[in-house]
């Protein structure tokens, strides 16, 4: 079955970096999208970014752009957000979800598998 | 940028029904397709609805969606405590290449 599994979390300091990954199993892995997604204490869900299905193309929402970087390696079935530059305001519950297609061209469809999160906390 | 608009929360019986609204001002729904998520506190969301109106195969059908200009909406009948969760709409905003989310609905089965 799908599987998608987030690791990386952690308490740290404002200005600082962290790196969070995310491991896929269950399906093929190299011709879909994936999106990073997170929703911070007592927050809705904010979308912070997506990567297409072969790594060309990535888009990030506003509030993260120029600070948190996605990559992905097909090799590996894994996806990257590498954050830098962390805020207050960047903690939450980080979800990576597969996209229904392959976001390439600036066209997502919907999410349908979701990891179970994981917390980062930017806190001095 | 666009902006999908949920009411923050509804209640309802058990065994009734209820829809959540999900309206935006600009042209994304109307042009784009919207899905909508379940979430319980602590666990991953849930694709309930794709395409506006798609139920992904394990939802059942007391779950149905729907779209008329740039509005759409969730229904849930049968309404059953285990329903009581956060509902979020989405789309992806072409003009902007980047996902939008409903500020979502906290549904209580009372």
């Amino acid at each position: 079955q799908v599987q998608l599994v987030e690791s990386g979390g952690g308490v740290v300091q404002p200005g600082t970096s962290l790196g969070l990954s995310c491991a896929a199993s269950g399906f093929i892995f190299s011709t879909y999208g994936i999106h990073w997604v997170r929703q911070a204490p007592g927050k809705g869900l904010e979308w912070v970014a997506v990567i297409s299905y072969d790594g060309s193309d990535k888009y990030y929402a506003d509030s993260v752009s120029g600070r948190l970087t996605i990559s992905r390696d097909n090799s590996k079935n894994t996806v990257y957000l590498q954050m830098n530059s962390l805020r207050v305001e960047d903690t939450a519950v980080y979800y990576c979800a597969k996209d229904q297609g392959h976001c390439s061209g600036g066209s997502c469809h919907a999410y349908d598998y979701w990891g179970q999160g994981i917390l980062v906390t930017v806190s001095s | 940028q666009s902006v999908l608009t949920q009411p923050p929360s509804l209640s309802a019986a058990p065994g009734q029904k209820v829809t959540i609204s999900c309206s935006e001002t600009s042209s994304n729904i109307e042009n784009n397709y919207v899905s909508w998520y379940q979430h319980l506190p602590g666990t991953a969301p849930k694709l309930l609805i794709y395409e506006n109106h798609i139920r992904p195969s394990g939802i059942p059908d007391r779950f149905s969606g729907s779209k008329f200009g740039t509005s759409a909406t969730l229904g849930i009948t049968g309404l059953q405590t285990g329903d009581e969760a956060d509902y979020y709409c989405g789309t992806w905003d072409s003009s902007l290449s980047a996902w939008v989310f409903g500020g979502g609905t906290k549904l209580t089965v009372l």
